[in-house]
């Protein structure tokens, strides 16, 4: 059973600031929100991960629910090149070290 | 520089042949990992090392043996080839810290089994 839902695909325009939702509700307390990315021929590109609190990188803001229940990935300013495959994936870490992808968002970016 | 080569980048082989797929990173981590990612499907989880040690195994079929040789090595070795097994091969790595573990993945192998 999928442990996160996202939407099949988004649409942005370059410029804009694009928010990528994620569904976790039966997240556990250990497990992490990692979000990655994958454009087509290339492997996935770590984009960011968070526990509890908001989080901001170069890449992007993850903003998590109070309840855990989803996050919300806000890219700023996006290019051409953020246009990929976005996975929101849960770990627990430990010794379970198997990351199970999705069909995750598809982002398409137009000029 | 790249942190985590595979080679070859391509690869192309006859049903019943066997081929390795090398992997080697250079971020230092002690564990690596293998997935599968057949045509249009997601990601699939295959192998984890840790301190090269197996530490799981989804893989179904025994002709699919990773092979650790050094700590950032980890070769996949793939035996009695199938039409099938035709994917693009990815290898991560990451430092296990005992709670986050950030995965960070290679360029990968595209297969192709004839």
């Amino acid at each position: 059973d999928a442990k996160t839902t996202q939407p099949d695909s988004m649409e942005s325009t370059e410029g804009e600031t694009v928010h990528l939702p994620c569904s976790h509700a039966t997240i556990s307390g250990n497990e992490y929100i990692y979000w990655y990315r994958q454009v087509p021929l290339q492997g996935p590109e770590y984009v960011t991960h968070g526990l509890q609190q908001n989080t901001t990188n170069s890449m992007a803001f993850l903003a998590i629910a109070s309840d855990r229940k989803s996050s919300t990935l806000i890219l700023t300013h996006v290019s051409l090149r953020d246009a990929a495959v976005y996975h929101c994936i849960l770990n627990s870490g430990g010794s379970n070290y198997k990351l199970t992808f999705g069909k995750g968002t598809l982002l398409t970016v137009t000029p | 520089d790249p942190k985590i080569i595979q080679k070859p980048k391509y690869l192309v082989a006859v049903t019943g042949s066997e081929k390795i797929l090398i992997c080697e990173q250079y971020l230092g981590h002690n564990a690596m990992y293998w997935y599968r990612q057949s045509a249009k499907k997601p990601l699939e989880f295959m192998f984890s090392y840790s301190y090269q040690k197996l530490m799981d195994n989804q893989t179904a079929s025994s002709r699919f043996q990773p092979q650790s040789s050094k700590k950032n090595h980890l070769d996949l070795q793939i035996t009695a080839l199938k039409p099938d097994d035709s994917a693009t091969y990815f290898c991560a790595s990451s430092q296990p810290t005992g709670g986050k573990d950030t995965q960070y993945f290679g360029p990968g192998t595209r297969l192709l089994v004839l």
